[in-house]
């Protein structure tokens, strides 16, 4: 099946600082989803983007699915940023959404 | 206006015991999912219903059985519980991603986290 990868697995940041993280999986994909899991286990739709580039606010994402990768970028970061961000995709013909393992960010004061 | 609510949030309960978690979506959406995070985190698929039809059933045990008595509902029950099962339920919902010109997005609820003793 496919396989999904994100990296780094742990980031820690000062307030303020800037970051990008990483998703590639192994397959092509018709739908890709980045997700913030707060500190109070919710789960938050960030981007749908199977392809180009969106932003929202100081939250970025960009997804080159001819190269099977996913890059989403923080910048100015908060302490409210902190959790694990997930990448999940599906391939073509499927229901299923198939996650990464998460990258868990710790935003410090 | 909570665009996909479960119930209850929280479930501690005994091993043995049978229990069922519910999953309401009033965004329009004709397909609904169980996923379960374990200990680590880790997100896996359980079942998905397309118009209250079982098109998806990953290898779970026969203890869970999900119903779907609307596209609007969906619940998770579960017999004889066990130790293992303690985990975080979530319920999402989409459009139907095989039918629409584009693939929807899904849309987590907040989670069920269910304890085990």
């Amino acid at each position: 099946g496919i396989q999904v990868e994100q990296s780094p697995p742990d980031l820690i940041l000062q307030e303020g600082a800037n970051s990008t993280l990483r998703c590639n999986f192994s397959d092509s994909v018709n739908n890709l989803q980045w997700f913030h899991q707060n500190p109070w286990g919710q789960l938050i739709n960030l981007f749908y983007i199977p392809s180009g580039t969106k932003q929202n606010g100081r939250l970025s994402a960009t997804t080159v699915a001819t190269e099977r990768y996913s890059l989403l970028y923080i910048s100015s970061s908060q302490t409210t940023d902190s959790g694990v961000y997930f990448c999940a995709v599906t391939m073509d013909s499927s229901y299923k959404l198939i996650f990464g393992s998460g990258t868990r960010l710790l935003v410090r004061p | 206006d909570t665009a996909v609510s479960q119930t209850p949030k929280y479930l501690v309960t005994q091993m043995g015991n049978d229990k069922s978690i519910k999953c309401e979506q009033n965004l329009g959406h004709d397909t609904m999912y169980w996923y379960k995070q374990d200990s680590k985190k880790f997100l896996k698929i359980m079942f998905s219903y397309n118009n209250k039809e079982l098109i998806i059933n990953e290898t779970v045990p026969n203890r869970f059985s999900p119903k779907s008595p609307d596209k609007a509902h969906l619940n998770l029950h579960i017999n004889s519980l066990e130790l293992g099962d303690s985990a975080v339920y979530f319920c999402a919902s989409s459009q139907d991603p095989l039918r629409v010109a584009y693939r929807g997005a899904q849309y987590f609820g907040p989670g069920t986290r269910l304890l085990v003793l």
